[in-house]
């Protein structure tokens, strides 16, 4: 257990329809990181926050958007689902913003679009 | 833009044998880290070792070493001894600017008994 907790571990809908993946990071870590895991596209960074303030960004869609918030617990929105979004999502949190940090894993959650 | 090139898509090995992973990479970036990440079949994600670039001499974490060849853009992953329970997906990591993180394609690894 990394001490990453995700919710919801599954989530299935429907083309069109917006879902929000929720993370809480480790006890301390003030940063986190979403990650997208698919078959097409493989592992992909998407976006990371540092104590409530967007850091970096990867190959985030605009139909994404995340925030970190004060209790440092992290959402990731995702809107007008595709089939394609299908994926794993991770969360991961680190404990500071030097990025040889190791960043720790949640277990994922599964989204499938229909 | 950067790359990271994962050549061998599956790989076995025997138990208590070495197996290495191969990586390579391609950037113009001076600063950077490396990583490799396993994912066994529970899907969770575990960093195994990681480098800076920066650093010359190679990591090593128990069983896990790597060999880091700056000039040649080469990371590659030794596994000794290896166990059961080093069965799993293998992922080769490039961050740079920061934060942002570029995963190779992933190795597949086999311990047989």
């Amino acid at each position: 257990d990394s001490g990453v907790t995700q919710t919801p571990k599954h989530l299935i809908t429907a083309t069109g329809q917006r879902v929000t993946l929720r993370c809480s990071p480790r006890s301390g870590d003030l940063s986190v990181y979403w990650y997208q895991q698919s078959l097409d596209q493989g592992l992909q960074f998407l976006i990371q926050y540092y104590n409530g303030e967007e850091r970096a960004k990867g190959n985030i869609l605009e139909r994404f958007s995340a925030q970190q918030f004060p209790d440092l617990h992290s959402e990731l929105n995702l809107s007008s689902l595709e089939l394609g979004d299908s994926a794993l999502y991770f969360c991961a949190s680190s404990v500071g913003l030097d990025a040889y940090n190791e960043q720790f894993f949640g277990p994922g959650t599964r989204l499938t679009v229909l | 833009a950067q790359t990271v090139t994962q050549s061998q898509p599956e790989m076995s090995v025997q138990e208590a044998e070495t197996v290495t992973l191969s990586c390579t990479y391609d950037t113009s970036e001076n600063n950077y880290y490396l990583f490799w990440y396993k994912q066994p079949p529970s899907r969770q994600m575990i960093l195994v070792i990681r480098q800076e670039a920066y650093k010359q001499q190679n990591a090593t974490e128990n069983r896990f070493s790597v060999n880091f060849q700056k000039a040649a853009k080469s990371f590659s992953l030794k596994i000794s001894d290896s166990q059961l329970g080093d069965t799993a997906m293998y992922f080769c990591a490039f961050m740079f600017g920061g934060f942002k993180t570029i995963f190779g394609a992933g190795t597949r690894l086999f311990v047989k008994a």
